[in-house]
This record gives structure tokens, sequence and C-alpha cells, in this order.
């Protein structure tokens, strides 16, 4: 069964850094793009970023350019956001998702990241 | 890059069909072949309906089918159920800047 978990988000301080994981299981991770979606609460869903099979290729919405970086590690089966220079805007649940617009897409459960003093 | 557009709500009586629309530009929408289509629960996970315009995942009930013209894409949900009654968005990779653009929602209810 594929299964993709994120890691506990939480609260931080505006200014602040947070380092989002995923781990994946059930299916051959290295051989898949990967991705992660963010949703803030009671709002629609936008699309952060984007990494390709070996971690060579990186894409990101103009919002977190400069700001977050999205990594992976093949070995450990796992998906990494490192979010620096957090902003209350950036307030949101964050999904790691696999292939999220094919017919074999999956997403995790999301996990809640909330800026605030 | 801005939010494709969809309509805030619809809806339907059960047995009903209901179509949302994703306006997007000749950027997007327009150009790709990769425009899909997620529902939504409260709490849940996106959970993707069709892909690829109007391709449908298996397990997805085949009353759910989408279609594009233009800019636009569409989805029509046929035979409305208590089930479909979720939150729909579009999504499309935008060919131009190499990213992804998703819909501003759509609440569907059944009536």
């Amino acid at each position: 069964e594929v299964q993709l978990v994120e890691s506990e988000g939480g609260l931080v301080q505006p200014g602040g850094s947070v380092r989002l994981s995923c781990a994946a299981s059930g299916f051959s991770f290295s051989n898949h793009w990967m991705h992660w979606v963010r949703q803030a609460p009671g709002k629609g869903l936008v699309w952060v970023s984007r990494i390709n099979r070996d971690g060579s290729m990186t894409g990101y919405v103009d919002s977190v350019k400069g700001r977050f970086t999205v990594s992976r590690d093949n070995a450990k089966n796992t998906l990494y956001l490192q979010m620096n220079s957090l902003r209350a805007e950036d307030t949101a649940m964050y999904y790691c998702a696999r292939d999220f617009d094919s017919g074999d897409g999956h997403w995790g459960q999301g996990t809640l990241v909330t800026v605030s003093s | 890059q801005s939010a494709l557009t969809q309509p805030p709500s619809a809806s339907g009586s059960p047995g009903q069909s209901v179509t949302i629309s994703c306006t997007g530009t000749s950027g997007d929408v327009g150009v790709s072949k990769y425009v899909s289509w997620y529902q939504q629960h409260p709490g849940k996970a996106p959970k993707v309906m069709i892909y690829e315009v109007n391709k449908r995942p298996s397990g997805v009930p085949d009353r759910f089918s989408g279609s594009k013209s233009g800019n636009t894409a569409s989805l029509t949900v046929s035979g409305l159920q208590a089930e479909d009654e979720a939150e729909y968005f579009c999504s499309s990779y935008a060919v131009s800047s190499d990213i992804y653009v998703f819909g501003t929602g759509t609440k569907v209810t059944v009536l």
C-alpha cells in the first residue's frame, strides 16, 4: 500500500525556520517525481514545489523562491521541504504528493504549519 | 501566475448532473494536456478524479468526466449522489512558466 506520511509541522515564529519531511513507503520512491502542495485554512490549494527522481531538478512557486528548498534522500525514501524566513502567509496545511496530477497520484494526509508570534 | 477561475459553488439534486468550469489562459489550460480535477472532503486530502483532461483513475466512477475547450476545462458529475458533495479543484501545468496552477475551488452541494 502506498503511504506518504508527513512529519509534524507545528508553531513557528515569523522569520523562523522548519523542515518538513515526508516518509514514503509501498512504492519505488526513486522512480517518482514528488511535490509539495499547501492549503491555507479555509482556502484553496497552491502548488509549492517539485523535485525530479534523482533530485537534480527542482521548481518552486514564486512566493517561496529563495526561502524554501525541496530535497530528497532516495536511500531513506524521504522527501524534505526546508522552509526559511517564514511569514504569516505561509500558514497552511502542507501536503506531500507523488505524481499528484496523474492517474496514479497519491497525497499524504498533510501537516499543519502555523506561523505566528 | 494567477489561480485558475472556478465558480464558488454549484448544486444539483440527486440523480441530476452538475458541470464545473475552470478557466485559465493560453499559457496553461489552453496549451496543457495536464489538466486535472480533485475532490476534497472536509478535513481530508484531495483525491484526483480526472487527469490529463479526460482520463479517469482506476476506481473513480464513470459518472465523473472531463473535457476542455480553448482555455476552459470542465468537470461534469452525472447522476449526483450524496457522497459527491465536496469541494472540487482543477489544476493545470503552466507550460509557459514551468509551474502548476490550481483553481479557486467549487463547493458542490447535493440538494
